[in-house]
C-alpha cells in the first residue's frame, strides 16, 4: 500500500501557483519524498525529490516540514500543459528501489 | 532526465497469441529495470523488477510464467505476454533505474497499450 494521503482532486487557474499537499506520517529516516506526475495516457515523468531540505528544479519547488511528515509539491506558474495526475511517493535511495504509487492528485489547470 | 522508448506503442493482438513489449533505455545504462500495468483509471502496479543479466522478481499475483521478461543488455529489457487473454489488456509502462551515469529517479518510458480481443 502506498505511504502517502494526497487530495483525490485540485483545480488551479493558469498563470497562478498551484500548491499540492501530501501527507507521509509514517515516512522513516532514509526515506525521501519523490514527485512524478503522469500525463493522460503517458508515462510517469520524474519532478524533484528531496529528503528534508527544500528543493527547488527548473519544473517545481518541494517544501518539507521540519518534521518530514508532510510536504507540499509547488508549480509556481501553472500552464494548461501541467493539467495531469500527482504522485507523491516516499522511497529510500541508493538500491533498486521500488515506487508504490497511490492514487495521486488529479490536477486540472483551467485557463 | 534519461530518454527511455517503448515498442510497440499500441498493440492489438487475438487471445492466445503472445505478444513482445521492448523497453529501450537510449542514453543511460540502466542497472535496473521496472514493468509496471495500469488498468483503465487506476494508478500503476509493479509487475516486476529485472536486473541486466539476472532473473526477474516478481510481485505477489504476477504470474512469471505468463509475463517472461529478458534483460539481457543494461539498455534492454523486454516483456513477453505469452497466451494473452482480455484480462491482460492494459498499459504496460518500464521504467530505468540506476546505472551509469548514476541516477536515484526513475525515468519513464512512453507505455505501451495493449488489447486482446
Amino acid at each position: 500500500d502506498a505511504k502517502t494521503t494526497q487530495p483525490t482532486s485540485m483545480d488551479c487557474a493558469e498563470g497562478r501557483a498551484a500548491n499540492l499537499p501530501c501527507n507521509h506520517s509514517t515516512i522513516s529516516g532514509n526515506e525521501y519524498v519523490y514527485w512524478y506526475r503522469q500525463i493522460h495516457s503517458q508515462g510517469p515523468q520524474y519532478i524533484i525529490h528531496g529528503l528534508k531540505n527544500n528543493e527547488t528544479n527548473e519544473m517545481a519547488s518541494l517544501i518539507i516540514t521540519e518534521d518530514r511528515k508532510s510536504s507540499t509539491l509547488i508549480l509556481p506558474h501553472a500552464t494548461l500543459r501541467d493539467t495531469a495526475v500527482y504522485y507523491c511517493i516516499v522511497a529510500t535511495q541508493g538500491g533498486s528501489e521500488k515506487l508504490v504509487f497511490g492514487k495521486g492528485t488529479k490536477l486540472t489547470v483551467n485557463p | 532526465g534519461a530518454v527511455v522508448s517503448q515498442h510497440p506503442s499500441w498493440v492489438i493482438c487475438k487471445s492466445g497469441t503472445s505478444v513482445k513489449i521492448e523497453c529501450r533505455s537510449l542514453d543511460f545504462q540502466a542497472t535496473t529495470m521496472f514493468w509496471y500495468r495500469q488498468f483503465p483509471k487506476q494508478s500503476l502496479m509493479l509487475m516486476a523488477t529485472s536486473n541486466e543479466g539476472s532473473k526477474a522478481t516478481y510481485e505477489q499475483g504476477v504470474e512469471k510464467d505468463k509475463f517472461l521478461i529478458n534483460h539481457a543488455s543494461l539498455t534492454l529489457s523486454t516483456l513477453t505476454v505469452t497466451s494473452a487473454h482480455p484480462e491482460d489488456s492494459s498499459f504496460y509502462i518500464c521504467s530505468i533505474y540506476g546505472g551509469r551515469p548514476l541516477s536515484y529517479e526513475q525515468y519513464f518510458g512512453p507505455g505501451t497499450r495493449l488489447t486482446v480481443t
